[in-house]
């Protein structure tokens, strides 16, 4: 059974360039979350998409977007990159059906390394 | 508003001494509990979870944790670690009955010395 993959596994953009990451569930997985991880912040959730919707969003600026597809996968855009942008960015996806069922954990994909000079 | 305290950020052990990695949480209802392994330029590895029932959980890797409620607490142990198991570790928790989202600790550096 295939993982969590995500694409690029590294990127180089300038400031000011936007950027797109990808992430494919594991087949059947509806939710999907993304994760930005960095030395100073740590873990800090992005958002979560459960059919194409988000459900959730974190405490992340505008520039932050994402979307979720039909068949689960999903994408998140970062426009006007900033220094402060460079970090790990991790997708997550879960079989989590409606809101308030039994939790049945998340797995991680490898990440994206973005690096923004 | 849930939030988790790891209270070590860097514990060097030597292989073959058993471990525990600490865990606090804070939250004003109940919630899921998770540890997650992390190995240098890869993403996250579940090691174990707690949702429900008996609060000694036992994961992969040899791997334990257990649940307190009492003292909000969720450590992690192991009793024989190895050199493979230097890695970064992470709990986290999320709301039962809310978000699917996962609040982090900041992580705990486990360097297993020979």
């Amino acid at each position: 059974k295939a993982g969590v993959t995500q694409t690029p596994r590294y990127l180089i953009k300038t400031r000011g360039q936007q950027v797109t990451l990808s992430c494919s569930p594991i087949s059947g997985h509806r939710s999907v979350s993304w994760y930005q991880q960095t030395p100073g912040q740590g873990l800090q959730f992005l958002f979560e998409y459960f059919s194409e919707t988000q459900r959730n969003k974190g405490n992340f600026p505008g520039r932050f977007s994402g979307r979720q597809f039909s068949n689960s996968r999903s994408e998140m855009n970062v426009s006007t990159l900033e220094l402060g942008d460079s970090a790990l960015y991790l997708c997550a996806s879960s079989l989590a059906r409606d809101r308030g069922r039994a939790n049945y954990g998340y797995t991680f994909g490898s990440g994206t390394r973005l690096t923004v000079v | 508003a849930q939030s988790v305290t790891q209270l070590d950020s860097q514990v060097p052990v030597f292989e073959e001494a058993p471990v525990e990695l600490r865990c606090n949480y804070s939250s004003s209802v109940s919630v899921y509990l998770f540890w997650y392994v992390q190995y240098p330029n890869q993403g996250l590895q579940l090691l174990l979870k707690y949702l429900s029932g008996s609060t000694l959980v036992k994961g992969i890797n040899g791997f334990e944790a257990e649940f307190n409620k009492s003292q909000t607490s969720f450590h992690l142990r192991k009793p024989s670690v190895h050199i493979s198991d230097t890695a970064e570790y992470f709990c986290a928790a999320s709301t039962q009955g809310g978000s699917e989202k996962l609040v982090f600790g900041k992580g705990t550096k486990l360097t297993v010395n020979p």
